[in-house]
């Protein structure tokens, strides 16, 4: 089976700063990875997707992720956070396994200071 | 492209009665849907996968007599919650896809249940 850990259940960035969001997967065979992101009370908005072609996969909003094989990781970065990034991000993996099931983290939760 | 809304948006009830929550795929064919639930400050949690023309198959320990899922056409699923209870509170989302072996899920804007 396949899952997604993600390593920080909170981060806090100042705006205009860098923002990393950690996430390692388990996978028996090469992963469908996505970042979703989730403001209060609203539903999931895809960020990016892995599909196994470019390794360095970038998305809406200057968010771009790695999927790093040796490293099982596929982290989220953005150069420079704003006000508006403040939301809840969900590291997901889609288990084929399971017909197809997507898995997801536990979310990390991101805070941006003025 | 690719568009899920989810209706209601919110919804209070009283304890015993029963409420419906649609889920539709406003612009594509959706042959496989799923049904997550979702706790404050929680990750989503799968209920169920319901596929058009098909029962739905439940997750463990979520009570299909409970929660009722019907995907009668390739737009349209719905999740009754029977005899609600304030434990039934909660904040459900729906997703669909094109086709099961597809790897992206499209999401709807989720629905606040309140059961007072």
């Amino acid at each position: 089976a396949q899952s997604v850990t993600q390593l920080d259940s909170h981060v806090s960035v100042s705006e205009g700063t860098p923002v990393l969001l950690r996430c390692n997967y388990s996978s028996s065979y090469s992963p469908s990875l996505f970042w979703y992101v989730q403001h209060p009370n609203k539903g999931l908005q895809l960020l990016l997707k892995y599909t196994s072609a470019a390794t360095l996969v970038k998305g809406i909003n200057g968010f771009e992720a790695e999927f790093k094989k040796s490293e099982t990781s596929f982290h989220l970065t953005k150069p420079s956070a704003h006000m508006s990034d403040a939301a809840e991000y969900f590291c997901v993996v889609s288990d084929l396994d399971q017909g197809g099931k997507l898995i997801f983290g536990q979310g990390t939760e991101l805070s941006v200071k003025p | 492209g690719a568009v899920v809304s989810q209706h209601p948006s919110r919804v209070i009830c009283k304890s015993g009665t029963s409420v419906k929550i649609e889920c539709r795929s406003l612009d594509f064919q959706a042959t496989t849907m799923f049904w997550y639930r979702q706790f404050p400050k929680q990750s989503l949690m799968l209920m169920a996968t319901s596929n058009e023309g098909s029962k739905a198959t439940y997750e463990q320990g979520v009570e299909k007599d409970k929660f009722l899922i019907n995907h009668a056409s390739l737009t349209l699923s719905t999740l009754t919650v029977t005899s609600a209870h304030p434990e039934d509170s909660s904040f459900y989302i729906c997703s669909a896809k094109r086709d099961r072996r597809d790897t992206e899920a499209f999401f709807g804007q989720g629905t606040r249940l309140t059961v007072v």
